[in-house]
């Protein structure tokens, strides 16, 4: 079956542009992650949903940065003026069952963000 | 702040059982320990996870003391493939069990 999709895969853009990421989690998963990966680093957790509810933000690093998954299943991490320090990959993952870490998560392929 | 800390990168070779060790002296009673792979390019795979004792799967095996203060991956008879960031990972119970992702351990295979 279909994995979590992301889109799009590679995004260049000039600083202080806003840019959107979407991700398409795996069809019926209740909870969404996103989370930001440096080269050579773990990931990051960034926020997280169950169905349309918005968990966890505490890993946002400011107010430039949401996310909203409001029929919960696709979501979208929006980061505003865009800066060159937001350069990463950005990774989702989505579980079947809701809210516990513990639950295997399935990672999709990430967008690489290059912000010029 | 739950942390682990695995070694930072292994060498070995084709056919060769591989143990990875991880330390984890402040996992909450609840939390389970889980393993992810990743390869390069790609996104984590989830390997495997259990509580005590031990787990195995069609991929590897997972060994955890009574004391549960550490753990170790076993792969058995690694290919070139396997070759890949294994990450170990325990919930945070200050931080609502969030998984914290360290660096990994980069373990390369070699023919």
């Amino acid at each position: 079956g279909a994995g979590v999709s992301q889109s799009p895969r590679y995004k260049v853009t000039k600083r202080g542009q806003d840019v959107a990421l979407r991700c398409d989690p795996i069809s019926g998963h209740v909870s969404l992650y996103w989370y930001r990966q440096a080269l050579g680093q773990g990931p990051e957790f960034l926020t997280y949903f169950n169905y349309e509810a918005q968990q966890d933000k505490s890993g946002l690093p400011n107010d430039r940065f949401s996310a909203e998954r409001p029929e919960g299943s696709i979501s979208t991490l929006t980061i505003q003026r865009t800066e060159q320090r937001d350069s990463a990959m950005y990774r989702c993952a989505s579980s079947a069952t809701n809210g516990n870490f513990n639950n295997e998560q399935f990672f999709g392929p990430g967008t690489r963000l290059t912000v010029l | 702040l739950a942390k682990t800390t695995q070694p930072i990168s292994m060498d070995s070779y084709e056919g060769q059982e591989v143990n990875i060790t991880c330390s984890h002296n402040n996992i909450a009673t609840n939390d389970y320990i889980t393993w992810y792979q990743q390869f390069p390019s790609q996104g984590p795979r989830f390997i495997i996870q259990g509580y005590k004792t031990k787990v195995t799967n069609e991929v590897a095996s997972l060994f955890i003391p009574a004391d549960r203060k550490s753990s170790t991956l076993s792969l058995p008879r690694v290919s070139l493939s396997d070759t890949a960031v294994y990450y170990c990972l325990v919930g945070d119970m200050d931080s609502n069990y969030q998984l914290i992702w360290g660096a990994g351990t980069k373990l390369i295979i070699k023919p």
